[in-house]
């Protein structure tokens, strides 16, 4: 099947700091992917649709200016968490959808632990 | 109402049993759903699609019931393999749409 890499796979930082995600389509090209965050015992939720070429699209309450999307080519989304807080902490998971728009593959997760 | 809504478990189960559980969604408009299976602190892996004839893999059956707006998975002749939290997931729209989760189901085999 498709395989979807996304690193780091977790990271540890301090208060205030930026982090950048990065989720690779490995074996086809993907004009769309998407970014779902997942707290402990939640469900993942959806913050972002990811278009290769133009702007992202956010779910409401999520703040465009506090996740940074860029999909600069049809293998690449990164997703980058701006000064970063304790409530920020989550696990970070990227899809990226086939082709034919029949179904998302999903990256591994970044965790992400904000001191 | 949340969108998609599973009972959370846990079903604790013995090997080889049968096993199902449901799923109810509130957008009529929703044309795709899936079942997928999330491993502790893994991300999500697609199990199989849900079509409206039902369909089955394996020891795997999924049903879908339009009218009544309700998923459900059946497991048959369970593994100690199938301990994982089984997400009933719902696309909206046709095209580039998000997938909406439900909580998910935790599942526990027993030997």
């Amino acid at each position: 099947g498709a395989v979807v890499s996304q690193h780091p796979s977790w990271v540890i930082c301090k208060s205030g700091t930026s982090v950048k995600i990065e989720c690779r389509s490995l074996d086809f090209q993907a004009t769309t992917m998407f970014w779902y965050r997942q707290f402990p015992k939640q469900s993942l939720m959806l913050m972002a649709t990811s278009n290769e070429g133009s702007k992202a699209t956010y779910e409401q309450g999520v703040e465009k200016d506090k996740f940074l999307i860029n999909h600069a080519s049809l293998t690449l989304s990164t997703l980058t968490v701006t000064s970063a807080h304790p409530e920020d902490s989550s696990f970070y998971i990227c899809s990226a959808e086939d082709r034919l728009g029949r179904t998302q593959y999903f990256g591994p997760g970044t965790r992400l632990l904000v001191l | 109402r949340k969108e998609v809504e599973q009972d959370p478990g846990p079903f604790n189960v013995p090997e080889g049993a049968t096993v199902a559980f449901n799923c109810t969604y509130s957008n009529s408009a929703s044309q795709s759903f899936f079942w997928y299976r999330q491993d502790c602190r893994k991300e999500p892996k697609l199990l199989m699609s849900v079509y409206s004839s039902g369909n089955e893999d394996g020891r795997f059956t999924a049903q879908l019931n339009r009218a009544s707006q309700y998923i459900s998975l059946l497991i048959r002749d369970s593994k100690l393999s199938d301990s994982a939290t089984y997400l009933c997931v719902v696309n909206a729209g046709g095209g580039a749409d998000g997938l909406t989760f439900g909580k998910g189901t935790h599942l526990i085999i027993q030997p």
